[in-house]
């Protein structure tokens, strides 16, 4: 089944630390998302990023927070110095050769800041 | 005010019941998506469109875009069916970010 991979499922920091998250695309899927789901909130986007370029990052917290799409290997969001309001689940999805395609969604990753 | 709007927020029925979920918004859009997110948090998207309804098993969207609302209607609902159904929009103009709702919370008890 080549769907969206995210890894890990779960990841458990102390504040201050670092946590990435990596989402691997579906098989030919050149764009993809990220996306955060806080406790008893909706989803909210975060970026948008095509291989190697970001396209939209208008949803990303301006400090402690960046992402990646390089030419090999799997998406990164990296989130420097977290605090436990990063706490949160986040999802990645990808789609096709254009934004009119619907995206296919991981399973997310659960971060939790103790 | 949020940008896209569902109802109801928490929504119980019996096996069988027809059920509607409703999700209006107030920007201008290129397409409307419907998900549905598991009690394991994973998400599936079931519909995207921009024009008319869709149908696919007991599920069916629609979509009305000059009042700007659309419908997710679940016929002969199932306990398999429990989950958060979400609606996202893609601006028009947007690069490809979704604008979501908070989602309903369906319950079917058998």
């Amino acid at each position: 089944n080549a769907g969206v991979m995210q890894n890990p499922r779960h990841l458990v920091r102390r504040r201050g630390q670092e946590a990435r998250l990596r989402c691997s695309p579906m098989k030919g899927h050149s764009h993809v998302y990220w996306y955060r789901q806080l406790p008893e909130e909706g989803l909210k986007f975060m970026v948008y990023l095509q291989k190697e370029n970001i396209i939209d990052e208008s949803g990303m917290p301006k400090e402690r927070f960046s992402a990646e799409f390089p030419k090999e290997g799997p998406s990164i969001l990296r989130i420097q110095q977290v605090v436990r309001g990063d706490s949160a689940a986040y999802f990645c999805a990808s789609s096709p050769f254009t934004t009119a395609q619907p995206q296919h969604f991981g399973d997310g990753t659960r971060l939790s800041i103790l | 005010k949020n940008e896209v709007e569902q109802s109801p927020q928490n929504l119980t029925a019996q096996e069988g019941e027809f059920i509607t979920i409703n999700c209006s918004y107030s920007v201008g859009i290129s397409a409307l998506h419907w998900l549905q997110q598991h009690p394991g948090g994973g998400i599936v998207s079931l519909f995207m469109l921009s024009s008319g309804k869709k149908k696919h098993g007991r599920l069916i969207a629609t979509i009305n875009i000059q009042e700007k609302h659309s419908s997710l209607h679940i016929t002969a609902s199932h306990p398999r069916d429990s989950a958060v159904y979400i609606c996202a929009v893609s601006p028009g103009g947007s690069q490809g970010n979704l604008i979501f709702g908070k989602g309903t919370k369906l319950s079917v008890k058998p």
